[in-house]
Order: structure tokens, then sequence, then C-alpha cells
């Protein structure tokens, strides 16, 4: 099976504070992916990697950085959370291709802002 | 940013009810994907459509490509409460890695 996993369920953070979520994939995929979860709003893309150290922006990358060393772990870094960014974080693989392929998400990271 | 709209965006039926929710954009796709979400979960991937006009069947859902690949629509038979969760649709385009998400349908089926 494949299996994406995201280091935390929850967090709480204080406005201000640098944010790590990291996130982890078993099945040697070449893209991985970052997105913010809103109610009426649908997954937003935050930023992509199609290979190690690559990376480029999304639709949503204001406040936002990443980090992908290596091939199975890509990081979303909040420099300085703000309480904008109380969202649902959801992390996906996938592997390079074509149309039918699919995305694999991770479980989640609520994080709220205060 | 190509955008793909939803609706309905909040649907609550009756179980045994039939219902048909809506992906719709102004932007072609190579591909259209419908994922399903529950509570504390991510998305899990139901279907792929690739042609325009295409018709795929999951047992009691239905899922149609527009001919012109800038809509879907998910059709569910005698919906069942475990029909019940978060319905998003996603286009890709060819070339490009990065999928374009709906703006979600949230579905509960009330026993």
């Amino acid at each position: 099976d494949v299996k994406v996993t995201q280091s935390s369920r929850y967090l709480v953070k204080r406005t201000g504070e640098k944010v790590f979520l990291e996130c982890v994939q078993d099945m040697d995929h070449e893209n991985m992916f970052w997105y913010r979860q809103d109610p009426g709003l649908g997954l937003r893309l935050i930023y992509f990697s199609y290979d190690v150290k690559m990376k480029e922006k999304g639709d949503i990358p204001e406040g936002y950085s990443v980090s992908r060393e290596k091939k199975e772990r890509f990081s979303l870094i909040l420099e300085s959370a703000s309480t904008n960014q109380t969202s649902m974080y959801l992390c996906a693989s996938s592997l390079e291709g074509d149309e039918n392929t699919e995305a694999f998400f991770g479980q989640g990271t609520r994080l709220t802002v205060v | 940013t190509q955008l793909l709209e939803q609706s309905p965006q909040f649907l609550s039926i009756q179980e045994g009810e039939n219902l048909t929710v809506y992906c719709n954009s102004s932007s072609v796709f190579s591909s259209l994907q419908w994922y399903r979400q529950e509570p504390g979960e991510g998305p899990v991937l139901l279907v792929t459509v690739v042609t325009g006009g295409e018709v795929k069947k999951l047992k009691r859902l239905t899922f149609q490509f527009g001919d012109a690949r800038k809509d879907s629509s998910l059709h569910i038979t005698a919906a069942q409460p475990g029909d019940t969760g978060l319905y998003l649709c996603a286009g890709h385009n060819f070339g490009n890695e990065k999928l374009t998400f709906g703006t979600g349908t949230r579905l509960t089926i009330i026993p």
C-alpha cells in the first residue's frame, strides 16, 4: 500500500513562531505537493516538487517555503506563523506520468495559530 | 489560474434517494478525477475520466466527463450512509504534474 505520512495530526502554534510540517512517502514518487484546505475553497496548492531540491510555487505560496532534500520527504515551512494560516494542511505524492496519475494523500495536519 | 466550481456545496438527503453533483470550469482539462474525503482522512481517488463524453460506473456511482472536457458530473443511485463525505473533482492537463481541485461538495446521507 502506498503510504503518505504527515508528522502531526494537530498542531497549535503562536503567532510569529516558525512552524515545520513534515511529510514522508514510501513509494518512490517523484512528485510531492502541499495543499491547504479551507471550507468552500477546496484544496489550494501551496508548493510542489517534482524532484529532489526542485520546487515550484503553487497558487498560494505567500508566507510559506518548502524543502526537499530527500526524495521521500517534503517539508512545508511557515517562517512566521499568522492567524490566517490556521487551516488543514494536506501533503500528497504522485508518480511522474500521464493524465491517469493518482495523487495519494496523507491524513492531514490541522494547524491552529493563536 | 484554472478554476473548478462544484455544486451544490452542501447536500443532505435521505438514504435511498438519488443525487447528482456537478463540477464545472471554463477551461478544458485533459482528464478529470473524482476523490472522496472522509472526516480525519485525506482524499482518496474514486475514478479518472479521460475522453470527452466518457461515462464510468463504480457500483452505484456514475461519473461522466463532458463532451467539451470542461465539466463533469457524479450521480449516486440509492444513496447509503457510507456515501457520506466530501467529494472533490480535480482537473489535470497533459504535461503538467499539478492537479486543480474543485471547491468540494459535502454530502450527508441520513439513515
